[in-house]
């Protein structure tokens, strides 16, 4: 049962354009979210992540915006540049519990 | 900085082999992971290990085994491999102050014919 619902699968965004990717959960024992990027033929990296005491966090172009009482956090990428082009996936965790529930990820294309 | 080996990175077998991938770490983190990547799926955890010779089962770990003997190592065994294994496989250790961050290696793409 996915526990953590990512949206959209797919992304394509003019360069300086901004991208958003949204996802949704359930659980609210969740208490840590991450956002990971992965280019071709590498592993998932971390972006930025965010804890439930805060509503937004930015680093640099990113930033997370996070709604607890909707269960819902965003990821921006503000002036989005053809570098930025990869899938990015959101996950939850508890702590204490050491597993990270992924989102089923979205492709981000962005045109030159 | 924290480094994964996998091995090997790429496999083609055939249907109802046994399969043994390795994830070596460098560093004494405790937590390690196997994780499966398949399009419309997302990342799903397979098995996951808290020690030597402490693991448990992730959401999808039908058909798959696993063992940890030393801290550095852990391997994820596929008993009889199906076609639906086919998969890009990662392996992840926890990392940070708080174990919180997962760090992935570069992944080992199965196919099973």
């Amino acid at each position: 049962q996915q526990q953590v619902k990512q949206s959209p699968q797919s992304l394509i965004v003019q360069k300086g354009g901004i991208s958003i990717i949204n996802c949704a959960y359930e659980n609210t024992a969740f208490d840590y979210f991450p956002w990971y990027q992965q280019f071709p033929g590498k592993g998932p990296a971390l972006l930025i992540a965010i804890r439930p005491d805060v509503s937004e966090k930015k680093e640099g172009r990113f930033t997370i915006s996070f709604n607890k009482s909707a269960k819902q956090f965003s990821l921006h990428i503000m002036d989005s540049q053809p570098g930025d082009s990869a899938t990015y996936f959101c996950a939850a965790s508890t702590s204490g519990t050491y597993k990270y529930i992924f989102g089923t990820g979205t492709r981000l294309k962005v045109l030159a | 900085d924290a480094g994964i080996t996998q091995s090997p990175r790429h496999k083609v077998t055939e249907t109802g082999t046994p399969v043994t991938l390795r994830c070596h770490q460098t560093e004494n983190h405790r937590y390690m992971y196997w994780y499966r990547q398949d399009p419309g799926h997302g990342l799903r955890l397979i098995h996951y290990s808290y020690g030597v010779k402490d693991t448990d089962k992730g959401e999808v770990s039908d058909g798959y085994s696993v063992s940890r003997s030393k801290t550095e190592d852990f391997l994820l065994t596929l008993e009889s491999a199906t076609s639906s294994q086919t998969s890009v496989y990662f392996c992840a250790i926890s990392v940070g102050p708080q174990d919180t961050e997962a760090f992935f290696g570069q992944g080992t793409r199965l196919t099973v014919v």
